[in-house]
């Protein structure tokens, strides 16, 4: 059965104190695993597309990568405007529909 | 250009009556996906539309449970008749192509008392 799994739950960071978060995944064949990012009452904020393993994107504090069974999205020197819940998605052969995880809680203090 | 309004943002309805939840895709998508967050949980696959064609509703749980796409623009959930474990936040998104990434309306949190 595919699955996504994303760790930690919750994290607590200091301003600029950098830090990575992990999603691994197992699927049978990865179309494309997606980083969203949701603030509360809000809806998922599409953030990265990855679609191979080695493949990195950069936007701002964020970079994220992909390997052939986990991808890390890495923040350096966040700020208290990073906090917010950090979703992981994928999309398997055959189907386009996201497979998710249940995503960090990250809160950065001032 | 607007993106993917869900209305309403908030329901909540006694058990047993019926709700519809909508949603206006980005114009210009063909691709209509409906999700549903349960308290606690990750958020789970409901069905895809392409246009107005159901392309996978394997994620629909039960038969009270009535998406339509009429038209192929924008799509209505409809539970009838509500149950205590239908309550949750239901997320619309829309996509251009079909591998490219998904952007997601606000939800819409139904609450079932």
């Amino acid at each position: 059965e595919d699955q996504v799994t994303q760790s930690p739950e919750a994290l607590r960071l200091q301003e600029g104190e950098s830090s990575s978060l992990n999603c691994s995944y197992t699927v049978s064949g990865l179309r494309g695993l997606f980083w969203y990012r949701q603030d509360p009452g809000k809806g998922p904020e599409f953030l990265f597309t990855l679609y191979s393993a080695g493949e990195e994107k950069e936007k701002e504090r964020l970079k994220a990568t992909l390997t052939k069974k986990e991808s890390f999205l890495h923040i350096t020197a966040p700020k208290p405007e990073d906090s917010a819940t950090y979703l992981c998605a994928v999309r398997t052969s055959g189907t386009y529909k996201y497979i998710f995880g249940t995503g960090t809680r990250l809160k950065v203090l001032a | 250009e607007a993106g993917v309004t869900q209305f309403p943002s908030h329901s909540v309805i006694e058990k047993g009556q019926t709700v519809t939840l909508r949603c206006d895709p980005i114009s210009g998508h063909d691709n209509l996906y409906w999700y549903r967050r349960v308290m606690g949980k990750e958020i789970k696959f409901l069905l895809h539309f392409v246009k107005e064609s159901k392309q996978d509703e394997s994620g629909m749980p039960n038969n009270r449970f009535l998406a339509e796409r009429t038209g192929g623009t924008y799509s209505t959930l409809k539970v009838q008749p509500a149950e205590l474990e239908d309550s949750g936040v239901y997320f619309c998104a829309s996509t251009g192509g079909q591998n490219t990434e998904a952007f997601f309306g606000q939800g819409t949190r139904l609450t079932v008392v």
